[in-house]
């Protein structure tokens, strides 16, 4: 069984700084998927980044970027300079192996001040 | 850009009655899933299908539930008799194969009375 662990409830960045999101995740599997969503205020679902476990770069797709410690088992998520309409929920998920189903933290919802 | 789409956004009905939420994955997308959020609560899978058959599913989705592709471009989740504690947002998600992301729709809110 895969497990996600967001231990951040709530951010507050500054607009136009950085802010990154802590992800940990537990699986005995040897590959895995790690993936980031957005949700707004309204509810919808957005996929943001992915990084599959044996690429050997961090993903990054424009101001996102993911910074992937195997060893570690993190996958946190960096969003460079802030933006108002950052503002939501930010989950991560997994997808095992053997799954086709995605696994979701908790969710950490950020603040973009102005 | 392509997107998944749902029907209707919000749904209300009472206790004890079958619903259908319905679903347009993205068209060239093979694999095709629901979840749920309960509000202010994690995001759970419900079930997975793929060449017309469920390929997974979780220990939430019971006899009560069932998923149907009855044409080639509609995926439909059917709540038989509903409960108070089916209140939730119902997302559907497809990809296009199982290792690549997951595209959600806006979701539909269903409020049981």
């Amino acid at each position: 069984a895969q497990k996600i662990t967001q231990t951040q409830p709530g951010m507050f960045v500054q607009e136009k700084e950085a802010v990154t999101l802590d992800c940990t995740y537990d699986t005995s599997d040897p590959s895995y998927g790690l993936f980031w969503y957005k949700q707004p205020s309204s509810g919808e679902m957005i996929f943001l980044i992915y990084q599959g476990s044996y690429d050997q770069q961090n993903a990054t797709e424009g101001r996102y970027s993911l910074n992937f410690q195997k060893a570690r088992k993190s996958a946190n998520l960096v969003i460079s300079a802030s933006q108002l309409g950052d503002s939501a929920m930010y989950f991560c998920a997994m997808r095992g192996s053997n799954d086709y189903k995605l696994s979701f933290g908790a969710g950490t919802t950020v603040t973009v001040r102005a | 850009e392509p997107e998944v789409t749902q029907t209707p956004s919000h749904q209300v009905t009472q206790m004890g009655q079958e619903v259908i939420l319905r679903c347009v994955p993205i068209s060239n997308h093979l694999y095709f899933y629901w979840y749920r959020q309960i509000l202010g609560q994690k995001v759970e899978f419900l079930v997975s299908f793929y060449n017309n058959e469920i390929s997974e599913k979780s220990e939430i989705f019971d006899d009560q539930f069932s998923v149907e592709r009855p044409d080639g471009s509609n995926f439909t989740l059917k709540i038989r008799s509903t409960k108070l504690e089916d209140s939730a947002m119902y997302f559907c998600a497809s990809s296009f194969g199982p290792n690549q992301p997951q595209h959600f729709g806006d979701g539909t809110r269903l409020s049981i009375l």
